[in-house]
Formats: structure tokens, sequence, C-alpha cells
């Protein structure tokens, strides 16, 4: 079963606009973490946002947002005010058992998201 | 913030030959790497971790004696793909982690091409 799904293979968003990137996730680990990255053209891998399972508010990092919802297992991006520079596959990716020293993550297939002006 | 370095960043090579790939965390020690695998269009595929000290986790379906890890210090890792054949040909990154459960630093990346 895949540990992270990410339903949207490309999505399309006008300049200024915002944008919701889905993810959905499947652990039974009470302690986890989430995290979405930014991939540009170049291949570097860009942290932009991270959630932890304990976290009760949702993480906001400047115009990124992570819209946990804990039941629903899901953990969407919301990019407000889209830049043109926005344009670059995004993950989604989970780290489980934080507190059992697990490390490594595990990421999502990846949205492809084009911003127009 | 902690920054890890990957070198080469491109790399050709024929058919039949080995590559080394060399990731470095400049400012910190890391006992732990990772590497992952990464063909065009797809995600991050987790090739292994690699542990200083001690012999590399290899995830499933990954051959051990093709991509030979190295972690002979606590700042550099080595990933040598043996017998290099174009299926092999790929985006390779590593990262390692941090103190924080958010922590995690990945490397540039290497492009890899065997012709």
């Amino acid at each position: 079963a895949q540990k992270i799904t990410q339903t949207q293979p490309g999505m399309f968003v006008q300049e200024k606009e915002a944008v919701t990137l889905d993810c959905t996730y499947d652990t039974s680990d009470q302690s986890y973490g989430l995290f979405w990255y930014k991939q540009p053209s170049s291949g570097e891998m860009i942290f932009l946002i991270y959630q932890g399972s304990y976290d009760e508010q949702n993480a906001t990092e400047g115009r990124y947002s992570l819209n946990f919802q804990k039941a629903r297992k899901s953990a969407n991006l919301v990019i407000s005010a889209s830049q043109l520079g926005d344009s670059a596959m995004y993950f989604c990716a989970m780290r489980e058992g934080w507190d059992t020293g697990f490390q490594k993550l595990v990421f999502g297939t990846g949205t492809r998201l084009l911003v127009s002006p | 913030g902690a920054v890890v370095s990957q070198h080469p960043s491109r790399v050709i090579c024929k058919s039949g030959t080995s590559v080394k790939i060399e990731c470095r965390s400049l400012d910190f020690q890391a006992t732990t790497m990772f590497w992952y695998r990464q063909f065009p269009k797809q995600s991050l595929m987790l090739m292994a971790t690699s542990n200083e000290g001690s012999k590399a986790t290899y995830e499933q379906g990954v051959e051990k004696d093709k991509f030979l890890i190295n972690h002979a210090s606590l700042t550099l890792s080595t990933l040598t793909v043996t017998s290099a054949h174009p299926e092999d040909s790929s985006f390779y990154i590593c990262s390692a982690p941090g103190q924080g459960p958010y922590e995690q630093y990945f490397g540039p990346g290497t492009r890899l091409t065997v012709t």
C-alpha cells in the first residue's frame, strides 16, 4: 500500500491566486512527521514546511500553510498568492516513528504546479 | 543552515564502468545518510541507509553488490555504481538528518548518464 498518495499529477494556477496540493498518508504510528518539498528543474530539494503528528496547530511558513487533518490522514499544502517562481514539482513526504529513531523519508509521487501570468 | 554537498554534479560514463558519487556534510556530523534515486518525472525512491562505521541497509529490490555504499567518516558517504548500464542512468540524491524532527538536509544531486 502506498504510504503517501498525491492524486494530482499536475495543477495549474494563475499568478496571485491560492492553490491547494493534496496529500494523504497511511501509517499506524502515533509519532510521525509530514513534509513538503519543492523541486525546481535544477533538481534540488527545497524544504517548505513540516507538521509533526502531535502538533495541534497547522504549520505555516510565509505563503505556505499545511492543512493537517489527522483523522482523515491528510496533509494538504496551501500556497497563497502564487508566484511564477512557484512553478515546480512538489513532493509530500512522511517520516514515521520519530521517537524510535527512524529518520528516513518516504515520498509521494509528486504534483507538478504550473503558475501562469 | 546545514549544508550537504555532492560530487560530481553530473557524470557521464560508459557502460560497464564504475562511478563513485560522494556525499559530504559540510558543517555537521552525520552518522546516518540516505541515498535516493529519482528517474525522470518520478518520485524519489530510497535506495539505502548509510551508517557510519557499519554496513549500509538496503531497501528491498536494491542490489547491494551493484550499489556499494561506504560511510567512512562522520562527514562522508560514497555510493559506487558498479558495472553501470544505461538503465542506471538517473538522478541520485543524498540526504542527512539533523537533530530536530523536521531537519533533513539534501545534497544538490548527481545526474548520472551511462552511455
